[in-house]
C-alpha cells in the first residue's frame, strides 16, 4: 500500500522560506509514470491545489493562486523517493494544512496526513 | 480557470436516509470529475473518479453521476461514519480546481 507521510516545520517566521517534504512508500516516485501533488487547506476553509511534478523536471504550480505567484517551487529526488514544495517569504496567508498526494495528472488517489504550518512571529 | 459550484453548503440528515450533493462546473468537464470526502482532522480521501467509478475499499452505498457540466454524489443510506465534508474536483483543465465543500451534518 503506497503511503506519503509530510515532514516539516510547523512554525515559520513571516518572510522566511518553508520548506516541506513528502516521503513516498510503499512505491517507487519513479515508477508508474505518475504526478506528484501539494495541496493545501488554510483553517476552516477549503482545499487548494498548489502545484504538481512529474518525471524530475516538469512541475506546473497553479497560476489561480494568485497569493503564491512567484513564490513556489517543487522538486523530486527519486532515487530517495521524496519530493519537495518551497515557499518563500510567506506570510499569515500562508498558514494552512499542506497534504502531498500522488496525482495531480491523474486522480489524487493518496494523500499524506497532512502537515499543519503556522506562519507567525 | 474552472469554477466547481457545490450545493448545498449544508446538508442536514440522519442515519438511513438519502443524501445527494451537487456540483456544477462553469465549463464542459467531460467525465473528468471526482468526488472527495474528508472527516475532521483527517485528510481527504477520493471516493469517486471520472464520474462514476468507486475507488478501492469504497461501499457500493456511494454513487456518482453526471456529465459536462452537471454531476450529483448520492450515498443511499448514510451510515454515522458518513457524517463529514464532501468536495468535487476536476482535471479537465488546468489548473485542477475543488468545488467549496459540501457539509453533511446528522
Amino acid at each position: 500500500q503506497l503511503r506519503l507521510l509530510e515532514s516539516g516545520p510547523g512554525l515559520v517566521k513571516p518572510s522566511q522560506t518553508l520548506s516541506l517534504t513528502c516521503a513516498v512508500s510503499g512505491g517507487y516516485i519513479r515508477k508508474g509514470g505518475h504526478s506528484w501533488s501539494w495541496i493545501r487547506q488554510p483553517p476552516g476553509k477549503g482545499l487548494e491545489w498548489i502545484g504538481y511534478i512529474y518525471q524530475s523536471d516538469k512541475s506546473y504550480t497553479n497560476p489561480s493562486l494568485a497569493s503564491l505567484r512567484g513564490r513556489v517551487a517543487l522538486s523530486v529526488d527519486t532515487f530517495r523517493n521524496y519530493f519537495f514544495l518551497e515557499v518563500t517569504s510567506v506570510t499569515a496567508a500562508d498558514t494552512a494544512v499542506y497534504y502531498c498526494a500522488r496525482g495531480g495528472v491523474g486522480n489524487l488517489d493518496f494523500w499524506g496526513q497532512g502537515i499543519s504550518v503556522i506562519v507567525s512571529s | 480557470e474552472i469554477v466547481l459550484t457545490q450545493s448545498p453548503a449544508t446538508l442536514s440528515l440522519s442515519p438511513g436516509q438519502r443524501a445527494t450533493v451537487s456540483c456544477r462546473a462553469s465549463q464542459n468537464v467531460g467525465s473528468f470529475l471526482a468526488w472527495y470526502q474528508q472527516k475532521t482532522g483527517q485528510a481527504p480521501r477520493l471516493l469517486i473518479y471520472e464520474t462514476s467509478n468507486r475507488a478501492t475499499g469504497i461501499p457500493a452505498r456511494f454513487s456518482g453521476s453526471g456529465s459536462g457540466t452537471n454531476f450529483t454524489l448520492t450515498i443511499s443510506s448514510l451510515e454515522p461514519e458518513d457524517f463529514a465534508v464532501y468536495y468535487c474536483h476536476q482535471r479537465a483543465n488546468w489548473p485542477r480546481t475543488f468545488g467549496q465543500g459540501t457539509k453533511l451534518e446528522i
